[in-house]
């Protein structure tokens, strides 16, 4: 099955700077690659996905990079605001057959005012 | 709203105590899933229905018992439990074979087991 490591576990910046995470799979007939955010006491929610046709993709201060050859996928946040401070999950899957949506162990980001 | 409920939102139960959660999605999809978070594991796969069946067991103990009567509604029968299953327990949708990949949690039930 598949095993999705994502690390660092914890991440504190400076308010500004720049926070990254990065996750690999295991299993190469993943092709769909979610990223969702959990702010304390919330559900997750999804704030970005990859899809394996792509390399990068970017929404505003959000943007994750995929390599497939390497089988790892990284999330990127420019110019942090607090309001970024959340519990942060990768997660892969084969979107083509039956389902089984695999997390990392999350990321606590916390941006400091 | 994410179209995924859970109820109830909190419980508190003994040991000896026999409660249920229920999940209910109004999105059409075709999976369903029981997620477990705590502080040790933040969100620990438990269960997966895909078609209204099971597909996968994460090796999770028999006290927990889910029950899936229809692709819309998803249950988890509780029995005996310990101190350590206390956590928030999440529901989750999503559409199999290429659909909308994107899961839809719902927003948990904090279990206190006592």
């Amino acid at each position: 099955g598949e095993n999705v490591e994502q690390h660092p576990s914890t991440l504190s910046v400076q308010e500004g700077d720049s926070a990254v995470i990065k996750c690999t799979y295991s299993d190469s007939a993943s092709n769909y690659f979610p990223w969702y955010k959990q702010e304390l006491g919330k559900r997750p929610q999804l704030i970005i996905d990859i899809r394996s046709n792509v390399g990068e993709k970017k929404d505003q201060r959000i943007a994750v990079t995929l390599n497939k050859t390497a089988k790892h996928f990284s999330l990127h946040i420019t110019e942090t605001q607090p309001e970024d401070s959340a519990v942060y999950f990768c997660a892969a899957l084969n979107s083509g057959g039956y389902q089984k949506v695999t997390f990392g162990i999350g990321t606590k980001l916390q941006v400091i005012p | 709203e994410t179209g995924v409920t859970q109820t109830p939102r909190h419980l508190v139960m003994g040991m000896t105590n026999k409660k249920s959660l229920k999940c209910e999605q109004h999105l059409g999809h075709n999976a369903m899933y029981w997620y477990k978070q705590s502080a040790k594991k933040p969100l620990e796969l438990m269960f997966v229905y895909n078609f209204k069946e099971q597909t996968e067991n994460n090796s999770v103990p028999s006290r927990f018992s889910p029950e899936c009567p229809n692709s819309s509604h998803l249950f988890l029968h509780l029995h005996t439990l310990q101190p350590e299953d206390s956590a928030l327990y999440l529901c989750a949708s999503s559409q199999n074979f290429g659909g909308d990949t994107e899961a839809f949690f719902g927003q948990g039930t904090r279990l206190t087991v006592v």
